[in-house]
């Protein structure tokens, strides 16, 4: 039963457009939800989150959209740059502080 | 870098066979979560401790254990190891506090891999 899924296993993107990643939820009782970049080798690095009171939150070239009544949220980055190109997780935090991951999406920003 | 470190980076071992992973979470945090991400997949919660008790488990058997010590460092034991544990293991450290969006960090994470 995956509660926070990915659907789009992998993106490719041109430099300097924008990337959208995608993420669906089943529980309404999260009440944040975050995004994490992983390099290889490396551990999901924070990039940013959202109260699931609000529907945007923006930090820069990142912005996450949550839309509730779909129970989905979205991750923009404008403009991507090529040091962009990683694998992304979205999470979703319940009671306790339990994240529960996506199964990530990698995306590709192409010079 | 996050500040949270763990060891060893790579680990091979048996089936049947136990394994204890190490974490040293980032200064000041009380926290550590353990998840497991099998290849191609997300992190899978296991369990967190806070102040050296578990306060929280996800859908792992009881083979799975852990520790935290009073520096916050921690451990992850897995005894009777079967071949679906291949995995990397990482740690994620917080400092507990009332209030949104407290921020987990994570660790480079450990390879293991059971033959």
């Amino acid at each position: 039963d995956q509660q926070v899924k990915q659907n789009s296993p992998s993106l490719s993107v041109q430099e300097g457009r924008i990337s959208i990643l995608n993420c669906d939820y089943t529980n309404s009782m999260f009440d944040y939800f975050l995004w994490y970049k992983k390099y290889p080798a490396e551990g999901p690095t924070f990039l940013i989150s959202i109260s699931s009171i609000k529907d945007k939150n923006e930090d820069g070239r990142f912005t996450v959209f949550l839309n509730k009544s779909a129970k989905h949220l979205s991750l923009h980055i404008v403009p991507s740059q090529p040091g962009d190109s990683a694998v992304y997780f979205c999470a979703a935090r319940s009671a306790g502080n339990m994240l529960t991951f996506g199964g990530g999406t990698r995306l590709m920003v192409k010079p | 870098e996050t500040g949270v470190t763990q060891s060893p980076t790579h680990l091979i071992k048996t089936r049947g066979q136990q394994v204890t992973l190490r974490c040293s979470s980032q200064s000041g945090h009380n926290t550590v979560s353990w998840y497991q991400q099998a290849l191609g997949q997300g992190p899978q919660f296991i369990f967190q401790y806070y102040r050296e008790e578990e306060n929280g488990r996800g859908n792992f058997p009881p083979r799975f254990s852990g520790l935290q010590f009073p520096n916050y460092s921690s451990e992850l034991n897995v005894n009777a190891l079967e071949l679906d544990d291949s995995a990397l293991y990482l740690c994620a450290s917080r400092h507990r506090l009332a209030g949104e969006g407290d921020t987990q960090y994570f660790g480079p994470g450990t390879r293991l891999t059971v033959l």
